[in-house]
């Protein structure tokens, strides 16, 4: 079943740190790039941040320098370190399968939740 | 930095045609795509590359764009396309994926 599996979230203070994981399946992941979207609540859809099948990554502006994208092929996995957490992080954090070159996401998970709050 | 802009709601009758716009500097110098959410769900990819349909998307959806807006029209709109629609590009000079604000879609 072609899917994607994220886990990771939960409740963390304001400055401190977490690492969510996307486990992908069903689809040569290593030939797609991979992104991370997410929803604060009763807010829109923002990206967040993106890597290439070969590594090269992208960020928005708001998480430049805190969050940090990666992958590891041979674990069909995908993964956001985000650090100096902030309130305004919180939010539902989606992996999304991206199509190179067009980057848009044809594939979505379910969905982790990130709560920033003291 | 780039921005993309929607009308917070559109409204539709059953059956009727609905119409949700998405404005952008040249906007259609790039590729648009449209996202279906519902709460509680994932979102759903409904058109990408202005006009194309997933498989398994109903023919009700279609999408277009030009100069500086991309549309998304659904005809025939039936309760069950009563959502949040997104649409989304990607600015090449920043390498940023950029999205709308979203538009609520209400059948009535």
């Amino acid at each position: 079943e072609v899917q994607l599996v994220e886990s990771g979230g939960g409740l963390v203070q304001p400055g401190g740190s977490l690492r969510l994981s996307c486990v992908a399946s069903g689809f040569a992941f290593s030939s797609y790039a991979m992104s991370w979207v997410r929803q604060a609540p009763g807010k829109g859809l923002e990206w967040v941040s993106s890597i290439s099948g070969s590594g090269t990554t992208f960020y928005t502006d708001s998480v430049k320098g805190r969050f940090t994208i990666s992958r590891d092929n041979s674990k069909n996995t995908l993964y956001l370190q985000m650090n100096s957490l902030r309130a305004d992080d919180t939010a539902l954090y989606y992996c999304a399968k991206t199509v190179n070159s067009v980057w848009f996401f044809d594939l979505w998970g379910r969905g982790t939740l990130v709560t920033v709050s003291s | 930095s780039y921005e993309l802009t929607q009308p917070p709601s559109v409204s539709v009758s059953p059956g009727q045609t609905a119409s949700i716009t998405c404005s952008g500097d040249k906007l259609g110098d790039k590729y648009a795509c449209w996202y279906q959410k519902k709460p509680g769900q994932s979102p759903l990819l409904v058109i990408f590359q202005d006009t194309k349909r997933p498989s398994g998307i109903p023919e009700r959806f279609s999408g277009s764009n030009s100069g500086n807006t991309a549309t998304l029209t659904v005809s025939g709109t039936q309760a069950m396309d009563e959502a949040d629609y997104y649409c989304q590009a990607w600015d090449s000079s920043t390498g940023n994926v950029v999205f709308g604000g979203g538009t609520k879609l209400t059948v009535l």
